[in-house]
């Protein structure tokens, strides 16, 4: 089974801290992807990335940014919390090729709240 | 810009019951379309990916059919359980890219 995992369930920061969301996939993907969902806006993609080291603007980018220096890991960076950034993130990861297997695989999200 | 969205929001059906979930884009020139689910507080768990050359598919009491002309996607789920209450989640992807647009989601009560 595909495993995606997000290092914390639940995080408490202050606006201000500088976040680390981290995400790790033990099926070889290509493509990962980080969402963040809200009550209402549904899941809204922030960045993504196809490669190593490779990374591409999603919808909502700004206050964001992202590393992937290994394949099986895609960490999101809030360089300045803020309260607006309060939110359920959700990584995911998929792979490339052909058609049929370009499903995404999701992790059990991380909790956000900045105070 | 491609916009999805879910009808109902809500829906609370007794044990037993067939359903049905609809989600409709805006833009009919999709790659694919996934269906999802999410419990509360946790991740997305894939259920049926459709193709855009693909009418529909199934995966036990579920059944997934796209109309892409008419923009529109339906799960049907047969002989409903409590076990099935969750949020559903359509998500459709661009042509020629990797990014999926998601729908807001219908929330699924089945009754005991």
């Amino acid at each position: 089974d595909v495993k995606v995992t997000q290092s914390s369930r639940y995080l408490v920061k202050r606006t201000g801290e500088k976040v680390f969301l981290e995400c790790v996939q033990d099926m070889d993907h290509e493509n990962m992807f980080w969402y963040r969902q809200d009550p209402g806006l549904g899941l809204r993609l922030i960045y993504f990335s196809y490669d190593v080291k490779m990374k591409e603007k999603g919808d909502i980018p700004e206050g964001y940014s992202v590393s992937r220096e290994k394949k099986e890991r895609f960490s999101l960076i809030l360089e300045s919390a803020s309260t607006n950034q309060t939110s359920m993130y959700l990584c995911a990861s998929s792979n490339s090729g052909t058609i049929v297997r370009n499903i995404q695989y999701f992790g059990a999200g991380t909790r956000l709240s900045v105070l | 810009k491609q916009e999805v969205t879910q009808i109902p929001a809500a829906l609370s059906v007794p044990e037993g019951e067939n359903l049905v979930l609809n989600c409709s884009f805006t833009d009919s020139a999709i790659y694919n379309l996934q269906w999802f689910r999410q419990d509360p507080g946790k991740g997305l768990t894939s259920l049926l990916l459709i193709q855009s050359s693909q009418r529909e598919q199934t995966s036990g009491r579920l059944n997934a059919s796209l109309d892409k002309s008419s923009g529109r996607s339906t799960l049907y789920i047969a002989a409903s359980q409590p076990g099935d209450s969750a949020t559903y989640l359509c998500a459709v992807r661009k042509n020629y890219g990797q990014n999926f647009v998601f729908g807001p989601g219908t929330r699924l009560s089945v009754l005991p």
